[in-house]
This record gives C-alpha cells, structure tokens and sequence, in this order.
C-alpha cells in the first residue's frame, strides 16, 4: 500500500533537547510539507520541499530545520530555539510542485510533548 | 494571509443540511477543501480551480466565487460520518503559497 509514515507516533522530550521527526512516503511525489497543528489555529506550514536537495521555509520556520537527501524522506528537526514546541505534527506529500492544484496526502502525525 | 472560516463550530441532527464558509482577503487561484477527525491525519475532498466548475464529493459540494475570494462548502443530509473538523486551504497563484484557514468543527448528533 502506498501511503506516507510517521514516527514516532508520540514523542516527549525535554526542554533543550533536539529532536527528529521522521516523515517517509512511497507514493513517488516530488513535494513534501510539514505542518505544525495547535488547537484552534489550524494548520500552519513550517517547510516544504519541491525537489530533492532543496527546500523552502514556510511560516513559522524559527526554530526548526530539515533535509531532503532522498525523495522519499523529509525529516524534520525540532531544535532547542524553538520556544513552544509542543504540537501536533503532520507530514504531507503531493505528486507535483505546485500546491495551488494538487492534492496533498498527509501522514498520522506526530505528537510531540516538551517536559 | 490565513483564510477565515465561519461558522467556527455546528451540531447538526442527522439529516440536516450544513455550509461553512471560507473568505480571503487575496484573490484566490484554488481553494481545497479537507477533512479530519478527531486525532487523525486530515483527508482531501475536493479542489476547485479558478474558473472551474463546483465540485461534488458524495453529498458534499461546494462552490468558488472568485470575485468575492469565497468557498463555500455544502454538506446535504448529514451522516454521523460528517463529524470532524472541516479546513480550507487556499492558493493566490500556482506555486506554493498555500494557506490553511482555522477550521470548522462539525458534530453530527443521531
């Protein structure tokens, strides 16, 4: 079954630690998101990436980074800069580069908890 | 650049008909319409493309007013399967500038 993975499910960290969040797809789509969700404000876009070996930040970068080695992998970091990082966390591909028309699969998410 | 969504929560019987809404202050080339339940990854039910034509997912349509930067999404005869938070995304070109809106929380009770 094609889809895209997460994991860890649930995450908990502590303050001043990094932390990685694996995101993997094999549906062959050159574009992938990532996405922080908090209650009530929806869904706001921390990177994407258009093709391998390059990407672009979204709105609220500060504090996070990624990569993008191979096209089916767009692991993001949380690092120790990022003040509130306790959110939900979606993964999201989409078979072209251009997020204006296509469609964008997202992943179970995951849930990271800062002690 | 977020879109706004209204209203920000419904409870609907089962049976009864729904529209939410979604208003941007930039002129619009997409609007794409999701869902997601409670806990899980949000779903994609349809897109609609300036210029383009309203779009059906089973008894859900909605509609783009380009003029306006409106979307309207439709939910005809609600199922309990309907309950879930309903999110749109808009684009104001064909790249990547792409924006999710606050959500709609939408409950549908027996």
């Amino acid at each position: 079954d094609g889809g895209i993975t997460q994991s860890p499910k649930y995450l908990f960290r502590k303050e001043g630690q990094n932390v990685t969040l694996s995101c993997e797809q094999n549906l062959n789509h050159d574009a992938m998101y990532w996405y922080r969700q908090d209650p009530g404000q929806g869904l706001r876009l921390i990177y994407y990436s258009q093709i391998v070996n390059d990407f672009q930040k979204g709105d609220i970068a500060e504090g996070y980074s990624v990569s993008r080695e191979k096209k089916e992998s767009f692991p993001l970091t949380v690092t120790s800069a990022q003040k509130n990082p306790t959110a939900f966390y979606l993964c999201a591909s989409s078979i072209g580069a251009g997020s204006a028309y296509n469609e964008q699969f997202f992943g179970p998410g995951t849930r990271l908890t800062v002690l | 650049q977020q879109p706004v969504q209204s209203p920000q929560a419904v409870i609907l019987r089962e049976g009864e008909d729904a529209v939410i809404n979604c208003s941007s202050s930039k002129a619009l080339y997409s609007v794409h319409w999701y869902r997601q339940k409670h806990g899980e990854a949000p779903v994609f039910l349809m897109i609609l493309l300036k210029g383009g034509e309203q779009m059906r997912h089973e008894k859900i349509s909605a509609s783009f007013n380009e003029k306006k930067q409106q979307s309207s999404l439709y939910l005809t005869a609600s199922q309990l399967s309907y309950s879930g938070t309903y999110f749109c995304g808009t684009a104001t070109n064909t790249g990547n500038q792409f924006y999710f809106g606050t959500g709609t929380s939408l409950t549908v009770i027996p």
